[in-house]
């Protein structure tokens, strides 16, 4: 299985730009590459996920690595809503099990 | 649409006892999943299903066993439970695995003592 490597915990300054990374070194050519969080007591929700180009929502940006070996999940101005554990995960298509890591836990200073 | 409902969103099991983990969804979406989360920790997969009468295992089976006799129902048996198995499940799904995203309930707190 190809596996995600992330940080295990991040802080950052309310209202500011987090980068959370994730190197994915094993992925193959059609794996994509998703992001999801987990917020206190609750189940884990999509945030973004992309193949080769950065990608954008209203949630957050994607940028993608150009050998596709790591990509970074930018929160352009963080709240303390955004405190979470956030998975990074590849989409699977060569077998069909969706495995996640420990993510990272980001810790939101107001 | 519900999307994905689990229940019960709570039970107390004492060890031995069985018990099954009711996981519906109304998005006729073909990949259903169940996950298991213990405190402190990431996402565990158990086992999956790509589509009615085609199941698999996850990473940690053992203990467990599901079946998919529709599109919409994908049900985890605790066959004999056991404090070990104290955790948080949660099911999800997808349309597909390939670039679509993944949708989870709201999870079923399960002790047992």
């Amino acid at each position: 299985d190809a596996k995600t490597t992330q940080p295990n915990s991040m802080e950052s300054n309310e209202e500011e730009p987090v980068h959370l990374p994730c190197n994915h070194s094993t992925i193959s050519g059609t794996d994509y590459i998703h992001w999801y969080r987990q917020l206190p007591s609750q189940g884990p929700e999509y945030v973004i996920h992309g193949l080769t180009s950065n990608v954008n929502n209203r949630m957050a940006s994607l940028a993608i690595a150009e050998d596709r070996k790591s990509s970074t999940l930018i929160l352009h101005r963080a709240t303390l809503r955004d405190a979470a554990v956030y998975y990074c995960i590849l989409g699977l298509n060569r077998d069909d099990k969706i495995i996640f890591g420990k993510g990272t836990r980001l810790h939101i200073l107001p | 649409n519900a999307g994905v409902t689990q229940t019960p969103k709570f039970q107390v099991l004492k060890t031995g006892q069985s018990m099954t983990l009711q996981c519906a969804q109304d998005m006729n979406h073909e990949y259903m999943s169940w996950y298991r989360q213990d405190p402190g920790m990431g996402l565990r997969l158990i086992h999956y299903s790509v589509g009615a009468g085609i199941t698999d295992q996850g990473e940690v089976p053992n203990g467990y066993n599901v079946s998919r006799s529709t599109t919409e129902d994908f049900p985890l048996r605790l066959l004999s439970a056991a404090p070990s198995q104290t955790s948080v499940y949660f099911c999800a799904s997808s349309y597909s695995l390939i670039g679509e995203k993944l949708f989870f309930g709201s999870g079923t707190q399960l002790s047992v003592l």
